[in-house]
């Protein structure tokens, strides 16, 4: 099970929005020493897309604002110097087995 | 660049089974081992459903095994997800999806289609 938090956050532009992850069980692979562990961006109306993968790596286009951490059963999306095109919903994902997502969190403007 | 794009009936009845199919352009089908669906009832979270490789290899979502079948067809570059004895329950947007190989493991989806909602109602 992934349980994210908060379920809203609403955060001023310019600041900092962190949301948190965390999985019922370890994510983190022995065989590779990678945690599976994935981060999605959908705004309204729009289809999922990816930010993070393996917990801290960003996707090909993606600011450079948004960064993944964490390890294990926890973990951080973190969005600096948030713009008003950041408003989303936003989940992770687990692929260590059946995968499984966060509940979502919306992110608004303040 | 890989597109994907879910086509079927946009209503089925209750009892009923829910038959979609997505094609993948811009690519061989053959060129990426998994493919997935996902699912999200109206204003609700992201659900996967169910996973096939382009060999016809088969994974489901344990909650939902016994009424999905996940099947493709190289020939024509598309897979295909059938939901059997559907109710209120499964009505959502259903997600075609991009799955990366994690080398024998599950994988994060890179690549959406824009999705298709099914609603369930008499």
């Amino acid at each position: 099970v992934m349980t994210q938090s908060p379920d809203t956050l609403a955060v001023s532009p310019g600041e900092t929005a962190t949301i948190n992850c965390q999985s019922s069980q370890s994510v983190l692979h022995s065989s590779d020493n990678k945690n599976y562990l994935s981060w999605y961006q959908q705004k309204s109306g729009q289809v999922p897309k990816l930010l993070i993968k393996w917990a801290s790596t960003r996707e090909s286009g993606v600011p450079d604002r948004f960064s993944g951490s964490g390890s294990g059963t926890d973990f951080t999306l973190t969005i600096s110097s948030l713009q008003a095109e950041d408003v989303a919903v936003y989940y992770c994902q687990q692929y260590y087995k059946t995968p499984t997502f966060g509940q979502g969190t919306k992110v608004e403007i303040k | 660049q890989v597109q994907l794009q879910e086509s079927g009936p946009g209503l089925v009845k209750p009892s009923g089974t829910l038959s979609l199919t997505c094609d993948v352009s811009g690519g061989s089908i053959t060129s990426n081992k998994w493919w997935s669906w996902v699912r999200q009832p109206p204003g609700k979270g992201l659900e996967w459903i169910a996973e096939i490789s382009h060999s016809g290899s088969t994974n489901y979502n344990p909650s939902l095994r016994g009424r999905v079948t996940i099947s493709v067809d190289k020939s024509k570059n598309q897979f295909s997800l059938k939901l059997n004895s559907v109710t209120a329950a499964d009505t959502a947007v259903y997600y075609c999806a991009r799955e990366y190989d994690s080398d024998g493991y599950y994988g994060y989806f890179d690549c959406w289609g824009q999705g298709t909602l099914v609603t369930v109602s008499s």
